[in-house]
């Protein structure tokens, strides 16, 4: 069946490092690709997106490239912020609006 | 703050007992979706409406949960009774369309004692 996979956490980084969260997919078809962000105590909100193979999505300094051929969509930030600390999930939609969440990674920037 | 609004915020009750958790999408939004997060994990969707009608509700544990939105607006999910692993965080998102964003309340975390 369809499925997320991410790379566990926690992340911890100093402020202004790089950033890295992969992510791969197991789908049948050509899914949609999110990644959606949670702060603590609150829902979920969407970050990027893409929709189709080689789009990047990109939104507040994150960026994700759709790629087919190794079926990833890991997400990248050339510098974090304090105020980046949170979790972040991939998630996919297959047809029929169903979405697969991944695990989330947590991560946390200190000063 | 959240455009889709959800109450309560946090519920404690004991085992047995029936819970019940209310939403309000944003307005217009046709397709509201109920999922529950377990601590540490990612969100499963429990039931999607598209108006009044459940279009999945293949993981919605029917023996004890049911949810409804009868005027296709707000919607209630409801668990009786509640057992311990039923503690989670209750999300609850809705989209313009089916294959629009979905945009999610803050949550109701439920704790059974």
């Amino acid at each position: 069946g369809d499925s997320v996979t991410q790379m566990e956490g926690p992340v911890t980084l100093s402020e202004e490092a790089f950033l890295t969260i992969n992510c791969t997919y197991t789908a049948t078809g050509y899914p949609s690709l999110f990644w959606y962000v949670q702060y603590p105590g609150e829902g979920l909100q969407l970050l990027l997106k893409a929709t189709k193979a080689d789009d990047k999505g990109s939104n507040k300094g994150f960026e994700a490239t759709y790629r087919k051929e190794t079926t990833s969509f890991h997400l990248e930030k050339g510098s974090v912020q304090v105020s980046d600390s949170a979790v972040y999930f991939c998630a996919l939609r297959r047809a029929g609006n169903q979405f697969y969440f991944g695990t989330g990674t947590s991560l946390t920037v200190i000063p | 703050e959240a455009e889709v609004a959800q109450s309560p915020r946090y519920k404690i009750t004991e085992k047995s007992q029936a819970v019940a958790f209310w939403c309000d999408p944003i307005s217009g939004h046709a397709t509201l979706y109920w999922y529950r997060q377990i601590l540490g994990q990612g969100p499963e969707l429990l039931v999607q409406f598209q108006d009044e009608s459940v279009v999945d509700d293949s993981q919605l544990p029917k023996d004890r949960f049911s949810a409804e939105r009868l005027k296709g607006v707000d919607s209630t999910l409801k668990i009786q009774p509640a057992e311990l692993g039923d503690s989670a965080m209750y999300l609850c998102a809705s989209s313009y369309g089916v294959l629009q964003p979905q945009h999610f309340g803050d949550g109701t975390r439920l704790s059974i004692l």
